[in-house]
Formats: C-alpha cells, structure tokens, sequence
C-alpha cells in the first residue's frame, strides 16, 4: 500500500517552455505533498509544500512564480517549471503523508529526471 | 541546529560486511522513525519505520532506536552489492532529512 506514483519519468524540453510534473497517491489521500529537487550526488533539497485546496508554502529561495504548485484534489498535485532554463535540469521528486496520523510516514514517487536544453 | 544530522559518507565496505549506518536528532519528543533507500536516479524507499525505543528487524536490517542518546541507527547483516544505494534517515511528521550516506558494498 501507500503508493506515489510520478509522471512523466524522464521529460527533455527546450528553453522557454513550461514542464508539468504530476504526482498522484494511488492507494490513499495525501492532504498534503511534498516537492524536492535532488542535484547529482547531492541531497533531498525541499522545494515547496503543496496543500490540497490552499496555496502551496515555499522554502526560501524557491521562486513561486517559476515552480508553479496545484493541489487540486487529495490525489494529485502537480509542479510546473515555467520558463524553463538549462540550470533547472535536475531530479524533481514529490511525496505524500497518508491523511491521518501525523507520524505517519512519507512515502515517494521515483522521480522526474528534467533536461532543459 | 538541524532536526535530524547523519553520519557523513561516503562508506564501502567488501561484501558479506556488517554495516551500521547511524544518526542524531534534536528533540527528544520526537517518538517515530524511517530509514529510507535510494538508489541512483529513484526516489526513495521506505525501508524501516520504527517507534520509540528499540530494535526492529527485517531480514538483514535491524533499526534501532536509543532514545536516551537521541540517536537512531540501522545495521546491515551480510551485506550485498545489491545495498549499495544512499541511505536516509528521517522523523515522521518532517518533510526534511539527514544528508544521506552512500554505501557501496564491493563484490
């Protein structure tokens, strides 16, 4: 159980254009999700948080307007990169809490790879 | 300070090794634990999620949990190739994590 299911997997686009990410709990309603981006060899770095019918919180230095965060349902939330750059090629991975208990664990999705050429 | 700190890597050790993979978090309310696995270019894997104090097994993996020290640790029995991958620890209820360990297990 406790599935995070991402799309796509792996998504080249050119400079300029918009890329949308989706993220989806297959088995279970996640209230809220979790958005990071994972440099080579590097660490989790949390991006945003996404909260089903409410604006998603961002960490500090993530700009809003270029990581667009929708969570419209207990299901789905979704990440646009706008504008895409070279330097925003990176490992995007969401996660989710299964509504409920707040010690409940985080479970993920396996990751879009970006390459913005 | 940060919530949870982990054991910088990187650690290789030769196949069939015992490995201990450990971290230190900062308040002493927090009750629930994980350790994650990811492999390159995957997103993480839940791999143990423990409460309080105490050991939890599964297979080859024991997670242990001393609340005394605020420290939580995972062992590998006989490790194989197949466990070479970065290891996270985290809190439950928290969205961040230590920085990882990476393993690498030589055949």
């Amino acid at each position: 159980g406790a599935v995070v299911s991402q799309h796509p997997s792996w998504v080249i686009c050119k400079s300029g254009t918009s890329v949308k990410i989706e993220c989806r709990s297959l088995d279970f309603q996640a209230t809220t999700m979790f958005w990071y981006r994972q440099f080579p060899k590097q660490s989790l770095m949390l991006m945003a948080t996404s909260n089903e019918g409410s604006k998603a919180t961002y960490e500090q230095g993530v700009e809003k307007d270029k990581f667009l965060i929708n969570h419209a349902s207990l299901t789905l939330s979704t990440l646009t990169v706008t504008s895409a750059h070279p330097e925003d090629s990176s490992f995007y991975i969401c996660s989710a809490y299964p509504t409920g208990p707040y010690n409940s664990p985080l479970h993920f999705g396996n990751g879009t790879r970006l390459t913005v050429t | 300070q940060k919530e949870v700190e982990q054991d910088p890597g990187p650690l290789s050790v030769p196949e069939g090794a015992i490995v201990s993979l450990n971290c230190t978090y900062s308040n002493s309310a927090f009750q629930y634990f994980m350790w994650y696995r990811q492999y390159s270019r995957k997103g993480p894997e839940l791999l143990m999620y423990t409460y309080s104090s105490g050991n939890k097994e599964d297979g080859r993996f024991t997670a242990q949990v001393d609340k005394s020290s605020k420290y939580i640790s995972l062992f590998i029995r006989d490790s194989q190739p197949s466990d070479s991958a970065t290891y996270l620890c985290a809190i439950a209820g928290k969205s961040t994590f230590g920085d990882g360990t990476t393993l690498t297990v030589k055949p």
